[in-house]
């Protein structure tokens, strides 16, 4: 079946760091893509996603590019600020209503 | 902006209680979902509705129900509260199928 998998956790960084936070995915199909961002104490939130191959999102600073060849979907911030700890989650979509999620990831930063 | 909210956020319930988990969406969509999330494992889909009355289960089903009466609320059910039941249990919606999914704040279940 459509799976997500996310790198390993917790990643530590200081204040300023580049970010990147690897997903990758296994789908039959062509399946739309998300990162969900969950800061402490609360629910899930869209910070983007991808709809079909090459497609980049973005969000608050945060970029992903979906690569059919790679079947990946990596989490990149050029410089992150200590607003950016919560936990973030892999998705994807396909048919059926039903997201996929990876196991997600805990960022924290470090001032 | 989409707002999905959940009845509790933070709820001790002992073994064997019925528990009733709320959850409003206000903006019309067609599609609610309840999930658990469990550390390591990510978020699981228990049940879902796709409209009124209609539900379909999910991943993982065993010891939970729902109800859909109304397109706005739909609830999750546990008839006989379990301690493997404790998580944090999120809704969310969808206007369709292939869109994006809207969750609310969580609530966080403890059985004793």
């Amino acid at each position: 079946g459509d799976s997500v998998t996310q790198m390993e956790g917790p990643v530590t960084l200081s204040e300023e760091a580049c970010l990147t936070i690897n997903c990758t995915y296994t789908a039959t199909g062509y399946p739309s893509l998300f990162w969900y961002v969950q800061y402490p104490g609360e629910g899930l939130q869209l910070l983007l996603k991808a709809t079909k191959a090459d497609d980049k999102g973005s969000n608050k600073g945060f970029e992903a590019t979906y690569r059919k060849e790679t079947t990946s979907f990596h989490l990149e911030k050029g410089s992150v600020q200590v607003s950016d700890s919560a936990v973030y989650f892999c998705a994807l979509l396909q048919g059926a209503q039903k997201l996929v999620f990876g196991q997600g990831t805990r960022l924290t930063i470090n001032p | 902006d989409v707002k999905v909210t959940q009845s509790s956020r933070y709820l001790v319930k002992r073994t064997g209680e019925k528990v009733f988990l709320e959850c409003v969406q206000d903006m019309d969509h067609e599609n609610m979902f309840w999930y658990r999330q469990d550390p390591g494992l990510g978020l699981r889909l228990i049940y879902f509705s796709y409209d009124v009355k209609m539900k379909e289960k999910g991943d993982i089903p065993e010891g939970y129900s729902v109800s859909r009466e109304k397109k706005e609320r739909f609830s999750l059910i546990l008839e006989s509260a379990s301690t493997n039941q404790t998580s944090m249990y999120l809704c969310a919606s969808s206007r369709t199928e292939k869109e994006t999914q809207y969750f609310g704040p969580g609530t966080r279940l403890l059985v004793l």
